[in-house]
């Protein structure tokens, strides 16, 4: 059964600063792998998707991830923080096969915060 | 592009009341989900439609949990009788493909927040 695990609740970083929020998953065949932002309450955004194209994403903000097979990650990175970044991010896992009915697994969340 | 809508927002019913929720997808969006969120953990699928049809509903609790999706437009979520253990997010999205392709898009409505007292 496909899984993602995301490292760490709780990530601060300054304003203008790396961020870094971390993704890694479990799948038995290719996986689709998918990066949601969800601001308070608000629902969840799409901010990029891999679907076995390109293996580095560019999203929306600013934001890209990279499918790493070897390492089974998809970690989520953005250049210099901004205060509107401030929000929970949410990876998550599909299948990539014929008959998948596009079931997203999401991770459990983390949520980012950016200081002054 | 008016988003999905949802209603309520918020609802806070005692236990063993039942309560009902309101979904209205995205205007030609054949595809309509319905995902639980608990607090610090991420939407767990609950029921999926393609068009007024049940695509998977293998994680919903059907001796609580009912919805349905008339003319395969708006959606109803029930849950009869409600427990603790239900207080949650229930959120509401909707693809405009046939639910059957992994690389669908799904969006997000705003949610309704359940407290189960």
């Amino acid at each position: 059964a496909q899984s993602v695990t995301q490292l760490g609740s709780h990530v601060s970083v300054s304003e203008g600063a790396l961020v870094l929020l971390r993704c890694n998953y479990s799948s038995s065949v290719p996986p689709y792998l998918f990066w949601y932002v969800q601001y308070p309450n608000q629902g969840l955004q799409l901010l990029l998707k891999y679907t076995s194209a390109a293996t580095l994403v560019k999203g929306i903000n600013g934001f890209e991830a990279e499918f790493k097979k070897s390492e089974t990650s998809f970690h989520l990175t953005k250049p210099s923080a901004h205060m509107s970044d401030a929000a929970e991010y949410f990876c998550a896992v599909t299948l990539n096969y014929g008959g998948s009915q596009g079931n997203l697994i999401f991770g459990k969340g983390t949520k980012l915060s950016v200081k002054p | 592009e008016a988003g999905v809508a949802q209603s309520p927002r918020y609802k806070i019913i005692e236990k063993r009341q039942s309560v009902a929720f309101w979904c209205n997808p995205i205007s030609g969006h054949a595809t309509l989900y319905w995902y639980q969120q608990i607090l610090g953990q991420g939407p767990k699928l609950l029921i999926q439609f393609q068009n007024n049809g049940v695509v998977d509903d293998s994680q919903l609790p059907k001796d609580r949990f009912s919805a349905e999706r008339l003319k395969g437009v708006d959606s109803t979520l029930k849950i009869q009788p409600a427990k603790l253990e239900d207080s949650a997010v229930y959120l509401c999205a909707s693809s405009s493909g046939t639910g059957r392709s992994s690389t669908d898009t799904q969006y997000f409505g705003p949610g309704t927040r359940l407290t189960v007292l």
